[in-house]
């Protein structure tokens, strides 16, 4: 079956910082996804891409669809508290209106310093 | 506001006890899925169901049954609570046709089996 490889697995970084963290695939995908966990919380949709090569904001967040259609990364600018969480990246293949199951990554776990 | 809701949020239980974790969704959604998180954050799918009286198993093997006899409503049963059931569930949902359509998914169910 379909593997992501998100990384890195973790990260600890001061307020302020800028982040970065992507998924590779072994094989490609119609439809990359960037959701948001809080602790204690499932995850929420931040950012979906729909073509290779698109880059979308969303705030402080930046994520692109990867040329091959086989990776994608995401991009948080001037991190703050709140930004805490894990981060997973989720790929999409569907076909004719069958299998919409998503591929997820193991997700990063964010921590940020005030 | 959530449009999935997960019930009971936390649930300390006794082993070889009976327990039926509840998830519904106002949105109409066909797609509904089960998923395990343990604390190593990577989410595991163990159960789906494509539509009402649809059901099947999911990537990582559980104990646990489902039923889908209304389309808001997708139960999931363990007949037996053992230590091992320990888990985060969490509960998302998706729409049928279109492309590209990402999961909302429930707050989550804290299971705690002593």
């Amino acid at each position: 079956g379909q593997q992501l490889n998100q990384s890195p697995q973790s990260m600890f970084i001061q307020e302020g910082e800028d982040v970065s963290m992507n998924c590779t695939s072994s094989s490609i995908f119609n439809t990359w996804l960037w959701y948001k966990q809080d602790p204690g919380e499932g995850p929420v949709l931040l950012i979906a891409l729909y073509k290779a090569g698109e880059l979308t904001s969303n705030g402080r967040l930046t994520a692109q669809f990867g040329i091959t259609r086989k990776d994608s990364f995401l991009n948080i600018s001037a991190s703050i508290p709140s930004d805490v969480g894990i981060y997973f990246c989720a790929g999409q293949l569907w076909s004719g209106g069958s299998n919409y199951k998503l591929t997820f990554g193991k997700g990063t776990l964010l921590t940020v310093n005030p | 506001e959530a449009d999935i809701y997960q019930t009971p949020r936390y649930l300390v239980i006794g082993t070889g006890k009976k327990i039926t974790l509840e998830c519904s969704q106002t949105m109409g959604h066909d797609k509904m899925y089960w998923y395990q998180q343990d604390p190593g954050m990577e989410l595991h799918l163990i159960h789906y169901s494509y539509g009402v009286n649809s059901t099947e198993k999911g990537d990582l093997s559980s104990e646990s049954t489902v039923s889908r006899i209304r389309t808001e409503h997708f139960p999931l049963t363990l007949e037996s609570a053992r230590p091992s059931h320990t888990s985060q569930y969490l509960c998302a949902s998706s729409a049928q046709r279109g492309s590209g359509y990402g999961y909302t998914f429930g707050s989550g169910t804290r299971l705690t089996v002593v």
